[in-house]
């Protein structure tokens, strides 16, 4: 098991386009999350799955975020139109519990221009 | 509500000499907290954990941090530096009150080895 892994590293896109960032947690890790970090600040959190249940979401997360985990594994984090304010790194995380700790990816890092 | 407090935003150590991060944290519920590093261009990397057992916690590269509950405390230390713990250092907490999973990063601390 190598970890969180997530793709891609890196994403240029106009303003406007829609992109899609792809996470793959620990296969035996059932909590799945999501955090948006920008520069100079701490990693914030978007959204929580229990297995294929999204179960918690932040106001950052407005209608143009979308993520979804269809089969309990791997999700995806969809923005639509993006703008410029949306630069961020992404962040995905896994985890068993508290008690074992979360496990974060390398991050995409989202540059729109 | 949850939130965290980092008190230094950067801290500079010369090599070999101790290290103190400081964090204070808020919780309405008994706390979850947690210490990791990102070093630059890196992931985020757990360094400990307290989730309600031993309130000395030790971690990886010789780091410790103490729960203080009369003081809101979690402060990371490390007795003598070295050149690789150059790096930021988060402090997260999370409230254990069931349903909540989002943890709270504070804004982080920049600690700088000098040789």
């Amino acid at each position: 098991d190598t970890g969180v892994s997530q793709n891609p590293r890196h994403k240029i896109t106009k303003r406007g386009q829609n992109v899609t960032f792809r996470c793959d947690p620990i296969s035996e890790h059932n909590r799945l999350y999501w955090y948006r970090q920008t520069l100079g600040q701490g990693p914030e959190f978007l959204t929580y799955f229990q297995n294929e249940a999204q179960l918690e979401k932040s106001r950052l997360l407005s209608d143009r975020f979308s993520a979804e985990r269809p089969k309990g594994s791997f999700s995806t984090l969809e923005i639509q139109r993006t703008e410029q304010g949306d630069s961020a790194m992404y962040l995905c995380a896994s985890s068993l519990s508290d008690y074992y700790g979360y496990t974060f990816g390398s991050g995409t890092r989202l540059t729109v221009v | 509500a949850q939130s965290v407090t980092q008190l230094d935003s950067h801290v500079s150590v010369s090599e070999g000499t101790p290290v103190l991060l400081r964090c204070n944290y808020s919780s309405s519920y008994s706390p979850s907290l947690f210490w990791y590093v990102q070093h630059p261009n890196k992931g985020l990397q757990l360094l400990l954990k307290y989730t309600s057992a031993a309130t000395l916690v030790k971690g990886i590269n010789g780091f410790e941090a103490e729960f203080k509950k009369s003081e809101t405390s979690f402060h990371l230390t490390k007795p003598s530096a070295h050149m690789s713990d150059a790096a930021e250092y988060f402090c997260v907490v999370r409230d254990t009150n069931f349903g909540n999973e989002k943890l709270t990063f504070g804004t982080g601390t920049r600690l700088t080895i000098i040789p």
